[in-house]
């Protein structure tokens, strides 16, 4: 089954700093890839993804890029903010199918006043 | 708000006990799933439905059961409780279940004493 890999477990920027996670998958068949944010006391929210046929995505801070050949996934943050604090999940998918996707272990962004 | 609703949202009950966790889906969605979360573990899959049919299992175990009824809204039962069932369980809920991106609940915190 796939296997999704992500790095680093613990990141601390000061504000105004980018951030960058990092994540590879096994299956060279998935084509979805999402990424959640979770708050303390919340479930995870999607925040952007991308699917196999773009390279990169972005959306205000955001973005997303996708390297398919090395099987590589990353989130880019720019001028994080306090409210960026959280925790970070991406996650490797087929879609369209019944393929349930697997999540990585998660990051936890601690962004410092 | 993110449209799923799980209750209860906290749970404290003993080794050996039975209870069931319950999740309404975002209107429209036919999927849910549940996950569980642990620190050492991340997001696990337990196991999908699709408009009250089960459609993909992933490491639910065997004292563990769900369903999902006519209106679309799902139960989690978890029986012979165990200490190392304490977690948080999370559902989440997709329009089609095809893999896509999920909107999750903010879950239920599981405490087995």
């Amino acid at each position: 089954g796939e296997n999704v890999e992500q790095h680093p477990s613990t990141l601390s920027v000061q504000e105004g700093d980018s951030a960058v996670i990092k994540c590879t998958y096994s299956d060279s068949a998935s084509n979805y890839f999402p990424w959640y944010k979770q708050e303390l006391g919340k479930g995870p929210q999607l925040i952007i993804d991308i699917r196999s046929n773009v390279g990169e995505k972005k959306d205000q801070r955001i973005a997303v890029t996708l390297n398919k050949t090395a099987k590589h996934f990353s989130l880019h943050i720019t001028e994080t903010q306090p409210e960026d604090s959280a925790v970070y999940f991406c996650a490797a998918s087929l879609s369209g199918g019944s393929y349930i996707p697997t999540f990585g272990r998660g990051t936890s962004l601690i962004v410092h006043p | 708000d993110s449209g799923v609703t799980q209750t209860p949202k906290h749970l404290i009950t003993a080794t050996g006990q039975r209870v069931t966790l319950r999740c309404s889906p975002r209107s429209g969605d036919l999927s849910v799933y549940w996950y569980q979360q642990s620190l050492d573990q991340g997001l696990q899959f337990l196991i999908q439905y699709y408009n009250g049919e089960e459609r993909a299992k992933g490491n639910i175990l065997e004292r563990f059961s769900a369903q999902q009824f006519p209106d679309l809204h799902s139960e989690l039962n978890l029986s012979s409780l165990e200490l190392g069932d304490s977690a948080l369980y999370f559902c989440a809920s997709s329009v089609l279940g095809q893999g896509d991106g999920y909107t999750f609940g903010s879950g239920t915190r599981l405490t087995v004493v």
